[in-house]
């Protein structure tokens, strides 16, 4: 079936680094995609989303790059600080469904060393 | 302070007893939503509303029940728990249509465990 997935599982970055992780989606008819940050012992929280009709857009610190050609969508993180050491997941709406229904990768580990 | 809260946050039981999961949010999302995290498999949605008394299954409804009687409140009911449903769940509420931006706030979790 169709899946949200991620080609790293760990990342480990000195502070200061910038970060890169990266996230690929098999539905290309997908038109929303939120990247989420999950501290140890907390809920998911929002970082940033993206429309299909972009390539780009960029938030406090983070930027999230979408290419459709090849279904890939990533998160940047700049001057990674070791408070940005979670787990990142990537989500998508596939247009096809109702809103409320998000597929949600299986997450990426970032450890920021000092 | 907006915010989705789930009683309990803890929580340990046996196969076959009735347990409810509440899930409250104080922003008059339409949306609500829960999930269950497992180690491996990520963050799957069981069921989710669109608003008053309109529900749908996520991806692994079998074994739960939702209801949606008023705007705030998204209760999660096992009516049968198993040892497979032993796990971290999360509810999660959000506003805006697909027009608008899609940001999904969740509560802290239950960790729940079924012996």
């Amino acid at each position: 079936g169709e899946s949200v997935g991620l080609h790293l599982p760990t990342l480990s970055v000195q502070e200061g680094d910038n970060s890169i992780i990266n996230c690929a989606y098999s539905n290309s008819a997908s038109d929303y995609f939120i990247w989420y940050k999950q501290e140890s012992g907390k809920g998911p929280q929002f970082i940033i989303d993206i429309r299909s009709n972009m390539d780009k857009r960029q938030g406090q610190r983070v930027t999230v790059l979408l290419n459709k050609t090849v279904k890939h969508l990533s998160l940047q993180i700049a001057a990674t600080q070791p408070g940005d050491s979670a787990v990142y997941f990537c989500a998508e709406n596939p247009p096809t469904t109702s809103y409320g229904k998000l597929t949600f990768g299986q997450g990426t580990i970032l450890t920021v060393h000092p | 302070e907006a915010q989705v809260t789930q009683n309990p946050r803890y929580l340990i039981t046996v196969t076959g007893k009735k347990l409810t999961v509440t899930c409250s949010q104080n922003m008059n999302h339409e949306y609500m939503s829960w999930y269950r995290q497992d180690p491996g498999l990520g963050l799957r949605q069981i069921y989710y509303s669109m608003n008053v008394e309109v529900t749908d299954k996520g991806d692994v409804p079998e074994g739960y029940k939702v209801s949606r009687k008023e705007k705030r409140n998204f209760p999660l009911i096992l009516e049968s728990p198993s040892p497979n449903q032993t796990s971290l769940y999360f509810c999660a509420s959000s506003s805006s249509s697909r027009g608008g931006q899609n940001e999904q706030f969740f509560g802290p979790g239950t960790r729940l465990t079924v012996l």
